[in-house]
């Protein structure tokens, strides 16, 4: 099963573009990405997926690497509420690292 | 659209009483569910995978017989924790799996408290 890794921790100034690195070193060729964020004490929100091609929608865009090997989730307007803790899962979205922690910071 | 509720939304029980925990797709249908549990400051734990109309899949080390699924409709599954204990108390999030794309969407959870 493919594990994904990503840094426990970031900030961003609101209003800035919140960029959330994931890698999935060991990605094959059909899994695709998911990306989900939790806020405090609430059921995980779904963002946004991918296979090969880069992905937008009215919540993020998501940058996979033409090696799939990693990805990284763009929050391109950064806003106090969008303060959560961000997963990246493959192998079905089952399997949920530690996530990234975002604060933003007024 | 995709929207799946859980009930209750909190519940407190004495230690060896059994509580119910339902999990609902409320505008589609999904064949598959899943059960999870999160302890504080940590990741989600994948407990099972429900497929309705046939039995759960447990993943390593989850007690079938202590936490019982049942997925008996399409919009529908439960999780039964029996005997409950405090080394239970959790947060328990389940998710359902929209058809075609197997995108899951997760419901709020439920808080138990096992006193």
């Amino acid at each position: 099963d493919a594990k994904t890794t990503q840094p426990p921790s970031m900030d961003c100034a609101e209003g800035r573009a919140a960029n959330l690195p994931c890698n999935h070193s060991t990605i094959s060729g059909n899994e695709y990405v998911y990306w989900y964020r939790q806020i405090h004490s609430q059921g995980p929100q779904y963002i946004i997926h991918g296979l090969k091609n880069n992905e937008t929608n009215e919540m993020a865009s998501l940058i996979i690497t033409e090696d799939r090997k990693s990805s990284t989730l763009i929050l391109p307007h950064a806003t106090l509420r969008d303060t959560a803790v961000y997963y990246c899962a493959s192998f079905n979205q089952f399997y949920f690292g530690t996530g990234t922690s975002l604060t933003v910071i007024p | 659209g995709a929207v799946v509720s859980q009930h209750p939304s909190w519940v407190i029980c004495k230690s060896g009483t059994s509580v119910k925990i339902e999990c609902r797709s409320l505008d589609f249908q999904a064949t598959t569910m899943f059960w999870y549990r999160q302890f504080p400051k940590q990741s989600l734990m994948l407990m099972a995978t429900s497929n309705e109309g046939s039995k759960a899949t447990y993943e390593q080390g989850v007690e079938k017989d202590k936490f019982l699924i049942n997925h008996a409709s399409l919009t529908l599954s439960t999780l039964t924790v029996t005997s409950a204990h405090p080394e239970d108390s959790s947060f328990y999030i389940c998710s359902a799996a929209v058809p075609i794309t197997d995108t899951q969407y997760f419901g709020p959870g439920t808080r138990l408290t096992v006193l």
